[in-house]
Order: structure tokens, then C-alpha cells, then sequence
């Protein structure tokens, strides 16, 4: 079937040091795709987003890869900070009969060591 | 801007009872909302989306007598567990969505977490 996967469950990084969160998606049809970060106990906060015509997006600390032959996107983050640590989800966005839907990746938990 | 609340942040109630929770734009008026149920250390799995002034559509799997969804105003949602039992226990979180189609961004409410018992 369809879905959003992740490579890696947990990652952990050293403070200062950079982090490379990987997700796999199988629908070659969706055109939007949204990085998510949740910490625990609280709702999803975005974190940076790319359309399917892009391969590259920057935001501040953080990029977006995406690589449509494969099918695989990732999200780097630069000098990691302690909150940085979180549960990290991508997700893509589907159009289906004129409405859109998000799917969610599995979600990696990163965590930051000081 | 862009704010989405929920209320309540977190209930328990006991089998069998109903519970509803609510989702509101505080700033913007949300032509499309969105439930997610998310159990622990498992990812948001969308539960249905609704379009205000009509019916909820569900995804596959999701019981629409049981989860009662109410989309009557622009800047309200309510998702209602009807007969709650132990395995409705989880974390509900609403999203919404200014404008129909005009914007893939979804703002997303804190969470209401329930508790069955």
C-alpha cells in the first residue's frame, strides 16, 4: 500500500553537531510534502515544507531534500540545540476528489546530547 | 496568527460515557478541519476531515457513529467519542486549514488527550 516511512526510529546527536532525519514515501502522485516537529504531550508544530517541483528548500538551521527518483526526502538540521530534541514527522499531501490529505510518516525521535 | 486551540487539554471519563472535544481558529476562519488520533509512540493517523456546513468524510476504518464530528461554524469543530471505552484511550489533535484548497498548510491544535477507564 501507500505510505510515509521513516529510515530510523531514533537518532542521537551531539550538541553543536549536525542531524540528517531520512524519510521514505511511496505515492509518486502526491505534490506537497511538510516536516513536522512534536514534543511530547503537544500537537505538531511545522518546521519547513517543499513542493514536488523542488529538490532543495532552506529555512533557518534547516534543509529539505527531496529526491523524486527514489523517493525520499530529508530534513538536515544545522548545530543542533538541546530543543531541538523532539519526535520528527515528514509528511505528504495528497489531493483526493478536490480535497487534500496529509499522511504521516512513522516519526524519529531525536535527541540531542548536551 | 494561525492558532488552533483545543478543549479540553486532557480528559478522563468512564467507559460508556461520551466525551466531546474542541477544536477552534482563533485568528482565521477554517473552511476545512481535520482530526487526527495519535496512540503512543505511533504517528497521527487522520480520522476524518470536515468542511464547514456539511458532512464529515471519514477514512476507512473510522466509525462515524461513534466519532461524531460537527463542523457548524468557520472558526468551530467538535469530535464527540460516543460510548467511550478503554481503547478510544488517546491523544485527539485537530487541524485547520484557511480557505478551500487555497493552502496546503495545516495549523494544528495542542492535543486533547483522553482517558478511558
Amino acid at each position: 500500500g501507500e505510505s510515509v516511512g521513516l529510515h530510523l526510529p531514533t537518532l542521537s546527536v551531539q550538541e553543536g553537531d549536525n542531524s540528517i532525519i531520512n524519510c521514505a514515501y511511496s505515492n509518486s502522485a502526491s505534490d506537497y510534502f511538510i516536516w513536522y516537529k512534536q514534543e511530547s504531550g503537544k500537537g505538531p508544530q511545522f518546521i519547513i515544507d517543499i513542493r514536488s517541483n523542488m529538490d532543495k528548500r532552506q529555512g533557518q538551521r534547516v534543509t529539505v531534500l527531496l529526491n523524486k527518483t527514489v523517493k525520499h526526502l530529508s530534513l538536515q538540521i544545522a548545530a543542533t540545540q538541546p530543543g531541538d530534541s523532539a519526535v520528527y514527522f515528514c509528511a505528504e499531501n495528497k489531493k483526493r476528489f478536490g480535497n487534500e490529505k496529509l499522511t504521516f510518516g512513522t516519526g524519529t525521535r531525536l535527541t540531542i546530547i548536551p | 496568527g494561525a492558532v488552533v486551540s483545543q478543549h479540553p487539554s486532557w480528559v478522563i471519563c468512564k467507559s460508556g460515557t461520551s466525551v466531546k472535544i474542541e477544536c477552534r481558529s482563533l485568528d482565521f476562519q477554517a473552511t476545512t478541519m481535520f482530526w487526527y488520533r495519535q496512540f503512543p509512540k505511533q504517528s497521527l493517523m487522520l480520522m476524518a476531515t470536515s468542511n464547514e456546513g456539511s458532512k464529515a468524510t471519514y477514512e476507512q476504518g473510522v466509525e462515524k457513529d461513534k466519532f461524531l464530528i460537527n463542523h457548524a461554524s468557520l472558526t468551530l469543530s467538535t469530535l464527540t467519542v460516543t460510548s467511550a471505552h478503554p481503547e478510544d484511550s488517546s491523544f485527539y489533535i485537530c487541524s485547520a486549514r484557511a480557505g478551500r484548497g487555497s493552502s496546503y498548510e495545516q495549523y494544528f491544535g495542542p492535543g486533547t488527550r483522553l482517558t478511558v477507564t
